[in-house]
């Protein structure tokens, strides 16, 4: 079975500061990756997908990610941050094939100072 | 293009009360339907999820049930309410063809 660490439970960054949000994960293959993006009080919205091909995967909002396999990792960057993006940021990783359930991780609250 | 519903948005019910909340996608046809329970500072919990109509899989034994009367709504239901399953209730979706789940905007549930 999948599993999914996002180790930081918050993050605080400064405006127009670089953000890098940290996720691992756990599959016997090459998984599904995703990253989603909640508001207070809304539906996740998706940000970002890997599936296969490039390791660098352009999302929406000016965000990015790379999958990195050596590391088991799928971190989410931008380059400067705005303040509409304090958000909960939630990895995902599924299981290719099969019933698809995918797994979440806990989450990363990010805070934005201005 | 396909847009997923929920209703209502928000619920405030007593505890012991039956609960319906309901989940429709548009725009699709044959979609997987998911039901999850998020409650604060606690990710994800997966609670029911639905291949076809009449198909329910429920992943955590609780207080709830599924069903899925059409193929595309989904209907998440409570005989009588706890106060543990106070939440946010988000339905998602799934195209049959592909592997990413798309969330609707979910309904805030208070058991008092």
């Amino acid at each position: 079975a999948q599993s999914v660490t996002q180790p930081d439970i918050h993050i605080t960054v400064s405006e127009g500061a670089s953000l890098e949000l940290r996720c691992n994960y756990s599959y016997g293959a090459t998984p599904y990756l995703f990253w989603y993006v909640q508001s207070p009080g809304q539906g996740l919205q998706l940000l970002l997908k890997y599936f296969s091909g490039d390791t660098l995967v352009q999302g929406i909002k000016g965000f990015e990610a790379e999958f990195k396999r050596s590391q088991s990792s799928f971190n989410l960057r931008k380059p400067s941050v705005h303040w509409s993006d304090a958000a909960e940021y939630f990895c995902a990783v599924g299981a290719r094939g099969g019933s698809y359930i995918p797994t979440f991780g806990r989450g990363t609250s990010l805070i934005v100072h201005p | 293009s396909q847009t997923i519903h929920q209703w209502p948005a928000t619920l405030v019910q007593p505890v012991g009360s039956p609960l319906s909340l309901e989940c429709t996608v548009e725009g699709t046809s044959n979609p997987n339907l998911y039901w999850y329970r998020q409650a604060a500072g606690r990710g994800l919990q997966l609670l029911f999820y639905s291949v076809g109509i009449g198909q329910i899989s429920s992943e955590v034994p609780q207080n709830l049930s599924a069903s899925r009367p059409q193929d595309r709504q989904f209907i998440l239901s409570s005989k009588k309410l706890l106060l543990s399953d106070s939440g946010f209730y988000l339905c998602a979706w799934r195209p049959g063809l592909t592997d990413t789940q798309y969330f609707g905007p979910g309904t805030r549930l208070t058991v008092l």
